[in-house]
């Protein structure tokens, strides 16, 4: 299986910050890779696809890039209603494997 | 609006199985597939298979084969996760989404399975 390695696991930052969550695959990977926001008690919410997409109706503070194995997402300007945690998935191979999260939370 | 809707909460014993439905509307029901992702408490994100809900080819997680049967009824556009020989570790939070094993954009609200003695 293709393990996906998320840093940070916790980030605290404040209101208007620019956020930056890394993930890196075991292999590469090209593009095929999403990233995912889940609220508490909530389902995860699909934000960006193939990497660099961002999924409709979902704010351009959000971003995502790079390819191989190496990505980042970010949040350009943090608003409050940004907390969750996040996760990156790829789909390269089967089975489609999860990084293990990246708890964000207002400083 | 594409919608997917869980069964209610379980409570079963360990040994146990339960079956988990996911009925989805908004779209056709045919033209995607359905995964089933589970959340242990606390925990993260485990990928548990897929079926097409066009031919019903599945592929589940190696660690689940031979416990897991996922299957459709395209008469109601519901989906069913079975899992069988039910143990502790397999509490958690299910949840479906329409997936084309690429990207899951849209989820169920999720189910809770706790199993306990």
């Amino acid at each position: 299986d293709i393990q996906m390695t998320q840093s940070p696991s916790s980030l605290s930052a404040s209101v208007g910050d620019r956020v930056t969550i890394t993930c890196q695959a075991s292999q590469d990977i090209s593009n095929y890779l999403n990233w995912y926001q889940q609220k508490p008690g909530k389902a995860p919410k699909l934000l960006i696809y193939d990497a660099s997409n961002l999924e409709t109706g979902v704010p351009s503070r959000f971003s995502g890039s790079g390819s191989g194995t190496d990505f980042t997402f970010t949040i350009s300007s943090l608003q409050p209603e940004d907390i969750a945690t996040y996760y990156c998935q790829q789909y390269d191979n089967l089975p489609p494997t999860f990084g293990q999260g990246t708890k964000l939370e207002i400083k | 609006q594409v919608q997917l809707v869980q069964s209610g909460a379980e409570v079963k014993k360990p040994g146990a199985s339960v079956k988990v439905s996911c009925k989805a509307s908004g779209y056709t029901f045919t033209s995607y597939g359905i995964s089933w992702v589970r959340q242990a408490p606390g925990q993260g994100l485990e990928w548990m298979g897929w079926i097409s809900a066009y031919n019903g080819n599945t592929n589940y997680a190696q660690k689940l084969q031979g416990r897991v049967t996922m299957t459709t009824d395209t008469s109601t556009s519901t989906a069913y996760m079975e899992l069988r020989s039910l143990r502790s570790d397999d509490t958690a939070v299910y949840y479906c989404a329409r997936d084309l094993l690429a990207a899951a954009d849209n989820w169920g609200q999720g189910t809770l399975v706790t199993v306990s003695s």
